[in-house]
């Protein structure tokens, strides 16, 4: 089992529409949850960080954590063509006192016009 | 203006020349990292650093050693490279606080080809 899971797409959606992206992982211990976004040959940038579970919101963009289950989605409200990306899932997991962050493969999104 | 400094940001070498990739950042982060990331495998971890000669192995640190004599950088060491560790690195840094680590902040990358 993958510590970091998403699905690798990609999504196409509508322009306008809500785009939703998940992440499972498997580390009960972890404490910190963030999405990236990766534009092609760029380096990735931070959309959202969320460490306690519920709902997030930062402009059209809403983190959802959910601890019990073990997954933490990102839903992008008004799609935009410049919304078009590669979203990263990253969880900051617990190893023996030290902690390390794991990367899913990234889902990429193609938010048609 | 706060940023993670990655040189060189392209790099075409031969097999076994000892190469190092140099990363430094601004913004007095505890918490440094490489990732090298290739087609269909994301972002793997190869080394962080929690703070000054504090380093650890990540999923993927056969091949490479880290230093971490300053707080500020933190260089990526290929002793002998070889074809398979042709990729793009990147470099990032982050706060650490009692939640964990903070979000990270990446260098631009480093495109390595080894030959």
């Amino acid at each position: 089992q993958k510590e970091v899971e998403q699905n690798s797409g990609p999504l196409s959606v509508p322009e306008g529409a809500i785009a939703s992206l998940n992440c499972t992982y498997s580390d009960r211990g972890s404490q910190s949850f963030f999405w990236y976004r990766q534009y092609s040959g760029k380096s990735p940038e931070l959309i959202m960080s969320i460490y306690s579970n519920g709902d997030k919101e930062d402009g059209r963009f809403t983190a959802q954590l959910n601890k019990a289950s073990q997954y933490v989605s990102l839903l992008i409200r008004d799609s935009q063509p410049s919304d078009s990306a590669t979203y990263l899932c990253a969880v900051n997991m617990n190893s023996g006192g030290y902690q390390k962050v794991t990367f899913g493969t990234g889902t990429k999104l193609q938010v048609i016009p | 203006e706060a940023q993670v400094t990655q040189n060189p940001r392209y790099l075409i070498t031969v097999t076994g020349k000892k190469l190092t990739v140099t990363c430094s950042q601004n913004m007095n982060h505890e918490y440094m990292s490489w990732y090298r990331q290739d087609p269909g495998l994301g972002l793997r971890q190869i080394y962080y650093s929690m703070n000054v000669e504090v380093t650890d192995k990540g999923d993927v640190p056969e091949g490479y050693k880290v230093s971490r004599k300053e707080k500020r950088n933190f260089p990526l060491i290929l002793e002998s490279p070889s074809p398979n560790q042709t990729s793009l690195y990147f470099c990032a840094s982050s706060l650490w606080s009692g939640l964990g680590n903070q979000p990270q902040h990446f260098g631009d990358g480093t495109r390595l080809s080894i030959l």
